[in-house]
């Protein structure tokens, strides 16, 4: 079946422009999680849910971040404002209740 | 707090050689532990798991992990790498459900 998809794959934006990233789960999977991953480093959690509801926000950096998944489906993660600190990848996993998490192949993101 | 130690930044071994990645822990529970694998321009795919019962589990593409709770380590290891098993490893910690903690990697480099 379909894996975790995130749109777009690259995204190049002007310093204090505001982006949205997209992350479509697997289909059925009640858990949704984002991390940043910067060059060189491990993915660094930002954010998750249970179906709509917004689990844990203690990753997010600052309040320039947010994300939202409103019908328990896609997500969306919202940086506003963007910084040139803000470039990194940006994951989107999902899992069921087996505690495993699928991975989504990510969004680059370039703040120039 | 949950964090995961990955000693080696970089391994070079020769192909058909047995290939051992180290990982160390630190939580204060019983661990959720997992090896995820990153290949060049991929998402993160999920080699391995450790939840609880036999502390040696086996894994895709020929892998398996020792889970030791008195070293806190759960290596990642492989009798005989393969050219493709060329990428980079990462080891994480989870708590059911939740986030995920993840080391910041290993590149495991291939040589003929």
């Amino acid at each position: 079946g379909a894996g975790v998809s995130q749109s777009p794959r690259y995204k190049v934006t002007k310093r204090g422009q505001d982006v949205a990233l997209r992350c479509d789960p697997i289909s059925g999977h009640v858990s949704l999680y984002w991390y940043r991953q910067a060059l060189g480093q491990g993915p660094e959690f930002l954010t998750y849910f249970n179906y709509e509801a917004q689990q844990d926000k203690s990753g997010l950096p600052n309040d320039r971040f947010s994300a939202e998944r409103p019908e328990g489906s896609i997500s969306t993660l919202t940086i506003q404002r963007t910084e040139q600190r803000d470039s990194a990848m940006y994951r989107c996993a999902s899992s069921s209740n087996s505690y495993e998490q699928y991975f989504g192949p990510g969004t680059r993101l370039t703040v120039t | 707090a949950q964090s995961v130690t990955q000693p080696d930044i970089h391994i070079t071994v020769s192909e058909g050689a047995s290939l051992e990645l180290r990982c160390n822990y630190s939580y204060g529970a019983t661990p959720y532990l997992f090896w995820y694998v990153q290949s060049p321009g991929q998402g993160l795919q999920l080699l391995l798991k450790y939840f609880s019962g036999d502390t040696l589990v086996q894994g895709i593409k020929g892998f398996e992990a020792e889970f030791k709770r008195s070293q806190s380590s759960f290596n990642l290891r492989k009798p005989s790498v393969h050219w493709s098993d060329a990428a980079e490893y990462f080891c994480a910690v989870g708590e059911g459900n939740e986030k995920l903690t993840f080391g910041t990697g290993t590149r495991l480099t291939i040589i003929p």
